[in-house]
């Protein structure tokens, strides 16, 4: 079954550093997210992509936070300052085109801000 | 704003059980809601239902959505251990074809040998 890959799987940063997460999606899928789980807490919308814009966000994705798909193949979600309540794991999702698809989810990047 | 109910939160059965979990959705212009499974990390993708009163089923799961009442059930049959995870409920609006998920809290299913 195609997969979608997460990297890192687990990274410790310290209070205001920036953070990178990248995300490969599955080959020809064409929508991008990006959601977050707090430890114990509901899976939580951040941002959806498609052809190359944001076409909706959360209030939690504020302008300390920001997506790309620089190369047309990773879908990064970068953090500028990161802040305590920001440690959470970070799922990327992609969907392909087409009513039926539904959204693969990776396996997560957990991040822990210290 | 979307509201996504699940019950229980949590369940502790014994291998060979049956199990029902409920959701229950507030959703304006509802499209789909869908069912996934979260073992260690990703939720892994299980049922999506768009139509009411037609049964989904793969193996030992299966699901149903009511969309008068506003609800789906997930059942596993004869439950094992490897079932024991958070199963996570989840709805989808009409509407463009943005397809962003509104997620309930989870069912934590522990399965007891």
């Amino acid at each position: 079954e195609p997969e979608v890959t997460q990297t890192p799987s687990h990274q410790v940063t310290q209070m205001g550093q920036e953070v990178i997460l990248r995300c490969v999606p599955i080959s020809n899928h064409l929508y991008f997210y990006w959601y977050r789980q707090i430890l114990g807490q509901k899976v939580e919308f951040l941002v959806s992509f498609y052809n190359n814009e944001i076409s909706e966000k959360s209030e939690i994705f504020d302008d300390q936070f920001s997506v790309e798909r620089p190369d047309g193949s990773n879908f990064t979600l970068k953090i500028r300052s990161t802040k305590l309540e920001d440690s959470a794991m970070y799922f990327c999702a992609t969907r392909g085109q087409g009513a039926g698809n539904t959204i693969y989810f990776g396996e997560g990047s957990w991040l822990t801000v210290v | 704003e979307d509201k996504v109910v699940q019950s229980p939160l949590s369940l502790v059965v014994h291998e060979g059980d049956t199990v029902t979990l409920n959701c229950s959705y507030e959703v304006t212009n509802f499209r789909s809601l869908l069912w996934y499974k979260q073992e260690k990390k990703a939720p892994t993708f299980l049922f999506m239902l768009t139509s009411s009163g037609i049964e989904k089923k793969s193996g030992r799961l299966s699901s149903i959505l009511d969309k008068k009442e506003l609800f789906s059930i997930l059942n596993i049959t004869a439950t094992q251990t490897g079932d024991s995870a958070i199963y996570l409920c989840a709805v989808i609006r009409s509407g463009g074809s943005n397809y962003k998920l509104t997620f309930g809290k989870g069912t934590l299913l522990t399965v007891n040998p």
